[in-house]
């Protein structure tokens, strides 16, 4: 049962242009999402997080929007940066007390291409 | 300040076999989280160890198993290997009680294919 998915496997950007992720959950429970980006040959990189009682948090030039009624959030990068591409992953997990605090719930990945 | 770090990179199996991979936590850490990721999904939750003992798992039968020492490192036990078990395991470190959120940091990963 996929409760965090991404539906998008790819995403072709232009450098200097905005990249949009999306990503959707299924579990009401999920309490603290998290964006980490992969390069091939690397473990999963931490980019930026967002817990349920906010609708936003910025990190540079990535924003992260969280609208729980839709179970949706979002990545924003701006302006993308050929270094930027890589494989995007969504990741979702409970609160503290929760049988799904600490278990990280990963999409599938989104691969990200910043073209010159 | 020496990140997460895992051995061996690479590993090559017969089915039936078994298998140990190792991680060492992030300085500071106290908490390891497992996670297998196969070709094109993402990662998936195989357990977690703090306090040198199992404190969540998920969808893994009785085959995986691990072990976490006093010194925090810890280690991912392979039983009776399955084709299906290639894959990449990845090894994520976090410390337990800075807060209510559980941000974990990922090792590079072992690849271990399964002949």
């Amino acid at each position: 049962d996929q409760q965090v998915k991404q539906n998008s496997p790819s995403l072709s950007v232009q450098e200097g242009r905005i990249s949009i992720l999306n990503c959707d959950y299924t579990n009401s429970m999920f309490d603290y999402f998290l964006w980490y980006k992969k390069y091939p040959a690397e473990g999963p990189t931490f980019l930026i997080s967002i817990s349920s009682i906010k609708d936003k948090n910025e990190d540079g030039r990535f924003t992260v929007f969280l609208n729980k009624s839709a179970k949706h959030l979002s990545l924003h990068i701006v302006p993308s940066q050929p270094g930027d591409s890589a494989v995007y992953f969504c990741a979702a997990s409970g609160a503290w007390g929760t049988d799904s605090w600490g278990k990280l719930q990963f999409g599938a990945g989104t691969q990200v291409v910043v073209t010159p | 300040d020496a990140g997460v770090t895992q051995s061996p990179t690479h590993l090559i199996k017969t089915r039936g076999q078994q298998v140990t991979l190792r991680c060492s936590p992030k300085s500071g850490h106290d908490t390891v989280s497992w996670y297998q990721q196969a070709l094109g999904q993402g990662p998936q939750f195989i357990f977690q160890y703090y306090e040198e003992e199992e404190r969540q798992r998920g969808n893994f039968p009785d085959r995986f198993s691990g072990h976490q020492f006093p010194n925090y490192s810890s280690e991912l036990n392979v039983n009776a290997l399955l084709l299906g078990d290639s894959a990449l395991y990845l090894c994520a470190s976090s410390q337990t009680g800075t807060g209510l959120y559980n941000e974990q940091f990922f090792g590079p990963g072992t690849r271990l294919t399964v002949l």
